[in-house]
């Protein structure tokens, strides 16, 4: 089992710019969640997919958007990009009985 | 509103010392309550799952416990080794909220040879 994959690791993008990232949930998993978390700080919920649908989310801007496949995988998608959007990007696993989550290795974003 | 708070923020020991990371939440309406270890620069690695009805839970020389009525949860790591070194964070699930995850901001470990 490969766990919860992430790409790309590293990316650099240019202020005003749109980015797509890329999650693949652990075998099994149903449930995706993406987490913004800046240096120093604790991650922050942005939202969670299931059945292909947004069903909560985070207080962050209609610039972050995302998508789930039928396969489970997912897609953050950020547009018009900020210097304040540099963080490390987590996307999270779980069933949707709320049980164990499980994070990717991340998606290093830096606007530059 | 819940919010999930880590004291303290670093803590450096020396090699072979027991120690015990805090964090305290607001609401005590939780689902459960996770301890995640964080290596510089990388993702979160899942160490113990605690549920809202459970008082511990125990993996090798670690030990979470948690009391729901004071608002807190304790790691306790036995032993402690220079590869334990990695930022600690706890997380609350909302009772009747299966999806979002709420951090501590995370106390950072040192362990010194």
């Amino acid at each position: 089992d490969a766990g919860v994959t992430q790409s790309p690791t590293h990316l650099i993008k240019t202020r005003g710019q749109q980015v797509t990232l890329r999650c693949s949930p652990k075998s099994g998993h149903d449930t995706v969640s993406w987490y913004q978390q800046a240096l120093g700080q604790g991650p922050q919920f942005i939202f969670q997919y299931y059945e292909e649908e947004e069903r909560q989310r985070g207080n962050f801007p209609d610039r972050f958007s995302g998508h789930q496949f039928p396969n489970y995988s997912s897609e953050l998608n950020v547009n018009a990009l900020l210097l304040g959007d540099s963080a490390l990007y987590l996307c999270a696993s779980s069933l949707r009985t709320g049980e164990t989550t499980f994070f990717g290795q991340g998606t290093r974003l830096t606007v530059v | 509103k819940q919010e999930v708070t880590q004291i303290p923020a670093a803590l450096s020991v020396p090699e072979g010392e027991n120690l015990v990371l805090n964090c305290s939440f607001t609401d005590s309406a939780i689902y459960n309550l996770q301890w995640f270890r964080q290596d510089p620069g990388k993702g979160l690695t899942s160490l113990l799952l605690i549920q809202s009805s459970q008082r511990e839970q125990t993996s090798g020389r670690l030990n979470a416990s948690l009391d729901k009525s004071s608002g807190r949860s304790t790691l306790y790591i036995a032993a402690s080794q220079p590869g334990d070194s990695a930022t600690y964070l706890c997380a609350v699930r909302a009772r009747g909220n299966t999806g979002k995850l709420i951090f501590g901001q995370g106390t950072t470990l040192q362990v010194k040879p």
